[in-house]
């Protein structure tokens, strides 16, 4: 299995609401990331775990929470969202050369689209 | 402050005309430059990086220092190149991405 699988496709949820989103990988992959793209706008990184540990948070707000159960597994749980957190979010995977001088080549999922009403 | 520019939203040309999408980076440590790629309705892949110095689908990019640049280039432009492609800049090591804002290219027949 060589792709990132994010589920769902869609979302849409009220600000009251909680729910997750899930991406998947088998490839072996040591570091995963959470990205936010708003329409027309590049992605913007939110989160990075290596080896299942939070490495990075782009000062993201409390109401994202990020979590890797697993090396296959990385989730998103989202509370009392705002309108403007609406988005695609994608999320990725590498190899994790990176530590041992290498850098490394992000593969995407397909993201899910998430509106907030 | 590290940043990525695409100066250009859209880039238009004929089908056979050579392209070239432009991108220069400000970054003070030693960065890794790739071009991503997103064809319609497809995810977001890598198209090439410039540690490996390969040519993918006709497009060669060169990094110069000296102008803080990573120029993507074609030849020969085709139809099914049209997509949208980010630069994007990751310290040496280090796992944050920071992308440009894209371009648009589009390729007429």
């Amino acid at each position: 299995d060589t792709e990132v699988t994010q589920t769902p496709k869609h979302l849409v949820m009220g600000m009251t609401n909680k729910k997750s989103l899930k991406c998947e990988q088998h490839m072996g992959h040591r570091a995963m990331y959470w990205y936010k793209q708003k329409a027309k706008k590049p992605p913007e990184l939110m989160f990075v775990y290596s080896y299942e540990k939070l490495s990075i948070n782009e000062s993201v707000p409390s109401r994202f929470s990020p979590e890797c159960p697993n090396s296959s597994l990385l989730n998103l749980h989202l509370h009392a969202l705002q309108p403007e957190d609406s988005a695609l979010y994608l999320c990725a995977s590498s190899q994790h050369t990176a530590g041992m001088g290498g850098t490394d080549t992000q593969y995407f999922g397909p993201g899910t689209r998430l509106t907030v009403l | 402050a590290q940043r990525v520019t695409q100066p250009e939203k859209l880039l238009s040309v004929f089908k056979g005309a050579p392209v070239e999408l432009k991108c220069n980076y400000s970054y003070s440590g030693s960065p890794e430059l790739f071009w991503y790629v997103q064809y319609s309705r497809q995810r977001l892949q890598l198209l090439l990086r410039h540690i490996s110095r390969e040519s993918i689908k006709g497009f060669t990019a060169d990094l110069n220092k000296g102008e803080t640049s990573f120029h993507l280039k074609k030849p020969f432009a085709q139809e099914e190149d049209s997509a949208m492609y980010y630069c994007a800049l990751c310290d040496t090591g280090g796992f944050k991405t920071i992308f440009g804002a894209g371009t648009r290219l589009f390729v007429k027949a």
